[in-house]
């Protein structure tokens, strides 16, 4: 089945411990991207990969880190998570030409 | 700057009475409009992908129509099970890679 899986599913945590959330995708797509979703404001673009090694900013990178090492992997990196980062995640990923977007299940976090 | 702009923010239907969405949009140099579905707790499943003005798609009880300003998402008789949030996002040429979406309309379809 293609999907795009993300963990963990939840997470609640505190200021400043670092974190990882994983994303993987199994239908060999090259773009990868992270999203926040926040009340009001829709999904907000973090990162995005266009392939392995391949990485740019998108709307809101403060305070995130990505990385590409593999292609089915892209996982999002909180070094020093603060209380705005408190929000909805989604990882997603498509085909180069980024016309369809598959999204993963979203991560819940919490930064207390 | 790119802007999508999506209303109403919320709609609520009794089972059959059709309505459309609406998403007005401000970009230079359109490459893509996307519709999404979303359900409470999860992600965004892809709808439909416009191009170009006058282009229709339908699925199901849904149709998407764009014009050169704004693209409408016309639900026909809707059932309790189209309830969700629906997102609006578009995509321009000198940035393809970027993906600008609208906050969503979220519909209620009530029996």
């Amino acid at each position: 089945e293609a999907q795009v899986t993300q963990n963990p599913r939840y997470l609640i945590t505190v200021t400043g411990k670092k974190l990882t959330v994983t994303c993987s995708q199994n239908m060999n797509h090259e773009y990868m991207s992270w999203y926040r979703q926040d009340p009001g404001l829709g999904l907000r673009q973090i990162y995005y990969s266009m392939n392995v090694e391949v990485t740019d900013k998108g709307d809101v990178p403060e305070g995130y880190k990505v990385s590409r090492k593999e292609k089915r992997n892209f996982p999002l990196i909180l070094e020093s998570p603060s209380p705005n980062q408190t929000s909805l995640y989604f990882c997603a990923s498509s085909k180069a030409d980024r016309q369809v977007e598959y999204f993963g299940p979203g991560t819940r976090l919490t930064v207390t | 700057e790119d802007q999508v702009t999506q209303s109403p923010e919320a709609l609520r239907l009794q089972e059959g009475e059709s309505s459309s969405l609406n998403c007005s949009y401000t970009v230079s140099g359109l490459r893509g409009l996307f519709w999404y579905r979303q359900d409470p707790g999860k992600g965004p499943e892809f709808l439909f992908t416009l191009y170009s003005a006058g282009e229709e798609k339908e699925k199901e009880r849904l149709k998407a129509t764009l014009t050169k300003k704004e693209s409408f998402l016309h639900i026909t008789a809707p059932k309790p099970e189209d309830s969700a949030t629906y997102l609006c996002a578009v995509q321009t040429r000198r940035g393809y890679q970027k993906v600008t979406f609208g906050t969503g309309t979220k519909l209620q379809v009530i029996p």
